[in-house]
């Protein structure tokens, strides 16, 4: 049963447009939530977090959205650019470990 | 440099053959984790520790073991390995979870092929 869920395997974006990515949960129990970017051969590396208790958190191009209602965020960047090319892989914690999703594709054509 | 190393980067071996992937990270972070990632199942945590001599078991703990003597290493052994753990293996570090801004640093994987 996956905890947290990325449904979109794969996006692609042209250059300069936003890339909208989006992950649900549904352990009630998440009270923090984080985004890593993965490049090939690479280990993950984190992009941005948000705690339970906002419902945004900016970080230069990159924002993330939380709707605790619908259990659900999204990471958008605004505007893409080929380097933002990658897996991004949406995480949940519940203060003991963290709980990462399928992970998307995102490929932002120039 | 902050940077959490795992060794070996790749590894070929038979069922069976005991081996160890090393983990060590030089933030002085109380938490430590491994993950597999598959394709189409994204990150899943075998085992992780929250400081010496404290380990538990993540989702996937079976046909694994791990170790925390010291605080800088993970070692993730697996005693009698099959081709099902064939999977790309991350070790990661952060400090307890639960706080703020807390984010895990990774290595850059351990690519496993178990024949």
């Amino acid at each position: 049963d996956q905890q947290v869920k990325q449904n979109s395997p794969s996006l692609s974006v042209q250059e300069g447009r936003i890339s909208i990515l989006n992950c649900d949960y549904t352990n009630s129990m998440f009270d923090y939530f984080l985004w890593y970017k993965k490049y090939p051969a690479e280990g993950p590396t984190f992009l941005i977090s948000i705690s339970s208790i906002k419902d945004k958190n900016e970080d230069g191009r990159f924002t993330v959205f939380l709707n605790k209602s619908a259990k659900h965020l999204s990471l958008h960047i605004v505007p893409s650019q080929p380097g933002d090319s990658a897996v991004y892989f949406c995480a949940a914690s519940d203060g003991n470990k963290l709980v990462f999703g399928a992970g998307t594709i995102l490929r932002v054509k120039s | 440099e902050a940077q959490v190393t795992q060794n070996p980067r790749y590894l070929i071996t038979v069922t069976g053959k005991k081996l160890t992937v090393t983990c060590s990270q030089n933030m002085n972070h109380e938490y430590m984790s491994w993950y597999r990632q598959d394709p189409g199942l994204g990150l899943r945590q075998i085992y992780y520790s929250m400081n010496v001599e404290v380990t538990d078991k993540g989702d996937v703990p079976e046909g694994y073991k791990v170790s925390r003597k010291e605080k800088r290493n993970f070692p993730l052994i697996l005693e009698s390995p099959s081709p099902n753990q064939t999977s790309l293996y991350f070790c990661a570090s952060s400090l307890l979870p639960g706080l703020t801004d807390n984010e895990q640093f990774f290595g850059p994987g351990t690519r496993l092929t178990v024949l």
